[in-house]
């Protein structure tokens, strides 16, 4: 079955560490997508792709960044500058920019 | 500012009682409206894509609407499993950002059996 994969489902992160959060879909789709999910809030775009080795920066990429060296894989780093990373990460795709999202099941990161 | 607002931010219903999410929308040119549904721990799935105002789209017990200023999800006779969280998405059709969407907060639903 077609879908997005995101991994781990855990990642606790110490200080100072650089993570980095894993996002594959074989949907075929060309644009992808992080966003950063807070308790009572909407969800947050920090970077987006829309072709290979292209990506642009969304609302909130400070302490963040990406990669986009194959159409299946947009790997999202999670740098030490970033001072309150501990949220849920959703990765999605979509297979045009007017058409629904396809999200991954989530990565829930913990500053240790 | 091109803003989602959601509303109420969560809502009780006893099995079989019909309701309806809210969902207003201030966004400069409409592309695409989106409704998602949420379960805890997991990512949003994709329910429904609104294009204008005036249209509709069903599933099951789930229907969207559109209008200029707000779209409303309704909920006709849920059942326990369909208690989740709904989001709201809009994607403008002038960004900065070329396809950004945004999202709302999303409305809590809990149905009792």
């Amino acid at each position: 079955d077609g879908g997005i994969t995101q991994s781990p489902k855990y990642l606790f992160r110490k200080e100072g560490q650089n993570v980095t959060l894993s996002c594959e879909q074989n949907l075929n789709h060309d644009a992808m997508y992080w966003y950063r999910q807070d308790p009572g809030q909407g969800l947050r775009l920090i970077y987006y792709s829309q072709i290979v080795n292209d990506f642009q920066k969304g609302d909130i990429a400070e302490g963040y960044s990406v990669s986009r060296e194959k159409k299946e894989s947009f790997p999202l780093t999670v740098t030490s500058a970033q001072k309150n990373p501990t949220a849920f990460y959703l990765c999605a795709s979509s297979a045009r920019a007017n058409y629904g999202y396809t999200f991954g099941s989530g990565t829930r990161l913990t500053v240790v | 500012e091109d803003q989602v607002t959601q509303s109420p931010e969560a809502l009780r219903l006893q099995e079989g009682e019909s309701s309806s999410l809210n969902c207003s929308y201030t966004v400069s040119g409409l592309r695409g409206l989106f409704w998602y549904r949420q379960d805890p721990g997991k990512g949003p799935e994709f329910l429904f894509t609104l294009y204008s105002a005036g249209e509709e789209k069903e599933k099951e017990r789930l229907k969207a609407t559109l209008t200029k200023k707000e779209s409303f999800l309704h909920i006709t006779a849920p059942k326990p499993e369909d208690s989740a969280t709904y989001l709201c998405a809009v994607q403008p059709s002038k960004s900065s950002l070329g396809f950004k969407t945004i999202f709302g907060a999303g409305t809590r639903l809990f149905v009792k059996a």
